[in-house]
């Protein structure tokens, strides 16, 4: 069975960073893109980022460029999320999403998510 | 970016009635929309894909249609197990969105 464990979300200060990871098991990771999206209370699903099967191929949402990163390790089946120069809305669940079987830019599974929460 | 504007914002129907649950894009996306269910506390199910595709495992109570502009996701013969949030996501346009969501409650 896939699935997507989400960690290393938590309370940061403004400024700070975090590294998230998302451990993959069931499904030959390394042929799959994946993707960040972050669920913002209020406003909804964010994606955040994506990332080719040999890391290539990746892309950022505006809000996120140049502070986030996005990475993966074919031979750990972990894919990692990460962000600096954390802002209040970065708040939010980040959820770790395999491309689904039906095109690389729809999202299934979904992990479970980690909560990220960026406050003083 | 490519707004995605649902409606309604809630729904309140009784098992063994049908849904009809709508999603608009500021811009034309072509067949390129999918929609999701998320139930409380858990994560999101992808449903539908390329407008009118039901997922892997997902069973015909659930279809799509739609073109351009606007989705409709249609959920026949509801039952309690349906009560979820139905969000649509297009990914025609770079960067992919979201919308923000339908609570459809199950009475």
């Amino acid at each position: 069975e896939v699935d997507l464990v989400e960690s290393g979300g938590g309370l940061v200060p403004p400024g700070g960073s975090l590294r998230l990871s998302c451990a993959a098991s069931g499904f030959p990771f390394s042929v799959y893109w994946m993707h960040w999206v972050r669920e913002v209370k209020g406003k909804g699903m964010v994606w955040v980022a994506r990332i080719g099967v040999d890391g290539s191929g990746i892309s950022y949402a505006d809000a996120v460029k140049g502070r986030f990163s996005i990475s993966r390790d074919n031979t750990k089946n972990t894919l990692y999320l990460e962000m600096n120069s954390l802002r209040p809305e970065d708040t939010g669940v980040y959820y770790c999403a395999k491309a689904s079987d039906h095109g690389v830019n729809w999202f299934d599974p979904w992990g479970r998510g980690t909560l990220v929460t960026v406050s003083s | 970016e490519v707004v995605l504007t649902q409606s309604p914002a809630t729904l309140s129907l009784s098992p063994g009635e049908r849904a009809t649950l709508s999603c608009r894009a500021s811009q034309p996306i072509g067949f390129y929309s999918a929609w999701y269910q998320q139930k409380p506390g858990r994560s999101p199910r992808l449903l539908i894909y390329d407008a009118s595709n039901r997922a892997t495992g997902i069973p015909p109570r659930f279809s799509g249609s739609g073109s351009g502009t606007d989705f409709t996701l249609t959920i026949n013969n509801l039952e309690p197990e349906d009560s979820a949030v139905y969000f649509c996501q297009q990914r025609d346009i770079w960067p992919y969105t979201f919308g923000q969501g339908t609570k459809l409650e199950i009475k």
